[in-house]
């Protein structure tokens, strides 16, 4: 069965201090990572899709990496606007995978303090 | 254009009672997803639709639960005789296409609560 889990569960950062979330996947036949900022009521809006080990992506504060067990999400220099929670997601090919299921972890919960 | 508009926002039933959750697809979306949210855990799939068809209906509970989307009107999520154990966050997303990498986008989703 495919697992992800995310770490630390509950990050407080001050702002202006850069850090990283984890994501560790063990999955048959990885499709593509994903990650997705869940806000307080709200469904989870997409950031990034990594599909192959070494692939980098970006957007502003944000750099989302990936290895062949792991991904990283770089935040830099955050600000309180981006509190939130963090999910990462894998898209599998093996069995229970299919090219529109989505597996999750349960998040990271992002707090900026100004 | 409006993104995926789910309804209502909250709900709330007695034990016993039936949840209805609807799902209004993007414009031009003809694929939705269901996912649930239950407290400390990460968001599951429940089932896949086209329209009229149910594609994939692996993650949901074999009883009490279940999914349409008919040709005309939303897509809804019907919860028979509800438990506490339903209450969580139920979110649908749309696609224009059959895949992840086709535009899935989450609705707001629908917060239960069975008391």
């Amino acid at each position: 069965e495919d697992q992800v889990t995310q770490s630390p569960e509950a990050l407080r950062l001050q702002e202006g201090e850069s850090s990283s979330l984890n994501c560790s996947y063990t999955v048959s036949g990885l499709r593509g990572l994903f990650w997705y900022r869940q806000d307080p009521g709200k469904g989870p809006e997409f950031l990034f899709t990594l599909y192959s080990a070494g692939e980098e992506k970006e957007k502003e504060r944000l750099k989302a990496t990936l290895t062949k067990k792991e991904s990283f999400l770089h935040i830099t220099a955050p600000k309180p606007e981006d509190s939130a929670t963090y999910l990462c997601a894998v898209q599998t090919s093996g069995s229970g995978g299919s090219n529109y299921k989505l597996t999750f972890g349960k998040g990271t919960l992002l707090t900026v303090n100004p | 254009n409006a993104g995926v508009m789910q309804n209502p926002r909250h709900l709330v039933r007695r034990r016993g009672q039936e949840a209805r959750l609807r799902c209004s697809p993007m414009k031009g979306h003809s694929h939705v997803y269901w996912y649930r949210q239950l407290p400390e855990e990460g968001l599951k799939f429940m089932v896949y639709l086209q329209k009229e068809n149910i594609i994939d209906e692996s993650g949901m509970p074999k009883e009490r639960f279940s999914a349409e989307f008919p040709k005309e009107g939303p897509s809804i999520l019907r919860i028979q005789q509800v438990v506490r154990g339903d209450s969580a966050a139920y979110f649908c997303a749309s696609s224009p296409a059959a895949g992840i990498n086709y535009g899935y986008t989450f609705g707001s989703g629908t917060r239960l609560t069975v008391v």
